[in-house]
């Protein structure tokens, strides 16, 4: 089976653009889930989507968003970028059952707001 | 989801066994103890879990505690490769999501 791929691998954007990312999940699985990795805040969960809807959000501003298709590829939206923003953006998918799953993660995006 | 306690970090030798600590003194009876690793410059990556009795996989052990306040990875024959954050885990019935901490950065030398 193919693992979870992440579009793109590497991008720059400025303060204030938009950013769209990528995660196409393991064939099957109907959930992906979104993190940020920082250096000072760690691994910290975005959100979770499952059969097309959110199922699941972290503690991140409106800025931050996300949707899944029917194929239950994903997409995260981040809007009016700060440089804070700056991370390593990874997906994960699964099959989604609570508490038990097995999550595969992506390569992730880096991001780096100028 | 209920916290857990890691070592910062670990060191160990190439070919010895490696018990990397965790301490969930909050956990609830429907907890699952999940363990993750991170390799440098990848995702993390799934472990093993458990949610009493200990268990195996081809990648390690799960030790768990009979109170399940604490638990231990182990890593029979610690390998070069095994040079990664150990992140422990613990995911309530509803937990769809991973709450990373900081974990324990394990050190293998040859």
């Amino acid at each position: 089976k193919a693992g979870v791929t992440q579009t793109p691998r590497y991008l720059i954007k400025t303060r204030g653009q938009q950013v769209t990312l990528s995660c196409s999940p393991i064939s099957g699985h109907r959930s992906v889930s979104w993190y940020q990795q920082t250096p000072g805040q760690g691994l910290q969960f975005l959100f979770e989507y499952f059969s097309e809807t959110q199922r699941n959000k972290g503690n991140f501003p409106g800025r931050f968003s996300g949707r899944q298709f029917s194929n239950s590829r994903s997409e995260m939206n981040v809007s009016t970028l700060e440089l804070g923003d700056s991370a390593l953006y990874l997906c994960a998918s699964s099959s989604g059952r609570p508490s038990t799953d097995t999550q595969y993660f992506g390569p992730g995006t880096r991001l780096t707001v100028l | 989801d209920a916290k857990t306690t890691q070592p910062n970090s670990m060191e160990s030798n190439e070919e010895e066994p490696v018990h990397l600590p965790c301490n969930h003194s909050t956990i609830s009876g429907t907890d699952y103890i999940h363990w993750y690793r991170q390799l440098p410059s990848q995702g993390p990556e799934y472990v093993i879990h458990g949610l009493t009795s200990n268990v195996n996989n081809r990648m390690a052990s799960l030790a768990i505690a009979e109170d399940r306040k604490s638990s231990t990875l182990i890593l029979h024959r610690a390998t070069l490769r095994d040079a990664a954050v150990y992140y422990c885990i613990l995911r309530d019935q509803a937990g769809t999501a991973l709450i990373f901490g900081k974990g324990t950065t394990l050190s293998v030398s040859s």
